[in-house]
């Protein structure tokens, strides 16, 4: 089962931009992770928010979670050509589910 | 840090074999581990999830009898696919969720994945 959807599915920026990536999802969540997976490697976790948190920051990392509406976006500020990867968000309760996924591609 | 490793990081096998890959928490308890699949191009599909000292909980369309899941202990968590075909060609990935009795912190660590090719 998949959680929800990342919207868009691909985005493409110059360097110095700023990337938002938003993410819907299905089912009550106990927090609200965010992964970055470069291509045919594992998964990096970035930011985890909790369902009575609404906003987080570390570093360039900007993440809101919206959970009247099951929204979560993730901002990526002043990006950078490493930044390009594909990018999950993933929640639930008992057990956790991804969504489809970001990619995103930061040209130089 | 929580740590999860994998063994083995890849491997290929012949059609018909079966393949064990190990997924440990290594500095952490986990009573919980989960298992993912992903294919090239699309998300983490997630396969079952591993209690320990009791049996997986299989997701819909996820063959018990294909996938077998052993959890023996609090860190360590091993699935066997067995009689593999080129179909099972795949990118393994496990997860392990570190016990915790703080409110919203229950977390889940990534193990590296394990990457199966059958010939």
């Amino acid at each position: 089962s998949q959680q929800g959807e990342e919207d868009p599915q691909a985005l493409s920026i110059q360097e110095g931009e700023n990337a938002t990536m938003n993410c819907s999802y299905k089912t009550s969540i106990n927090n609200l992770q965010w992964y970055r997976q470069n291509s045919g490697r594992g998964l990096v976790h970035l930011i985890l928010i909790r369902s009575n948190e609404r906003e987080k920051h570390s570093g360039r990392l900007r993440v809101t979670l919206d959970t009247s509406k099951k929204s979560s976006s993730l901002l990526i500020t002043a990006s950078r050509a490493a930044d390009t990867a594909s990018y999950f968000c993933a929640g639930g309760y008992q057990k956790v589910t991804f969504g489809i996924g970001t990619k995103l591609q930061v040209i130089p | 840090g929580a740590v999860v490793s994998q063994h083995p990081s890849r491997v290929i096998c012949k059609s018909g074999t079966s393949v064990k890959i190990e997924c440990r928490s290594l500095d952490f308890q986990a009573t919980t581990m989960f298992w993912y699949r992903q294919f090239p191009k699309q998300s983490l599909m997630l396969m079952a999830t591993s209690n320990e000292g009791s049996k997986a909980t299989y997701e819909q369309g996820v063959e018990k009898d294909k996938f077998l899941i052993n959890h023996a202990s609090l860190t360590l968590s091993t699935l066997t696919v067995t009689s593999a075909h080129p179909e099972d060609s795949s990118f393994y990935i496990c997860s392990a969720r570190k016990d915790t009795s703080e409110l919203f912190q229950e977390t889940q660590y990534f193990g590296p994945g394990t990457r199966l090719l059958v010939l």
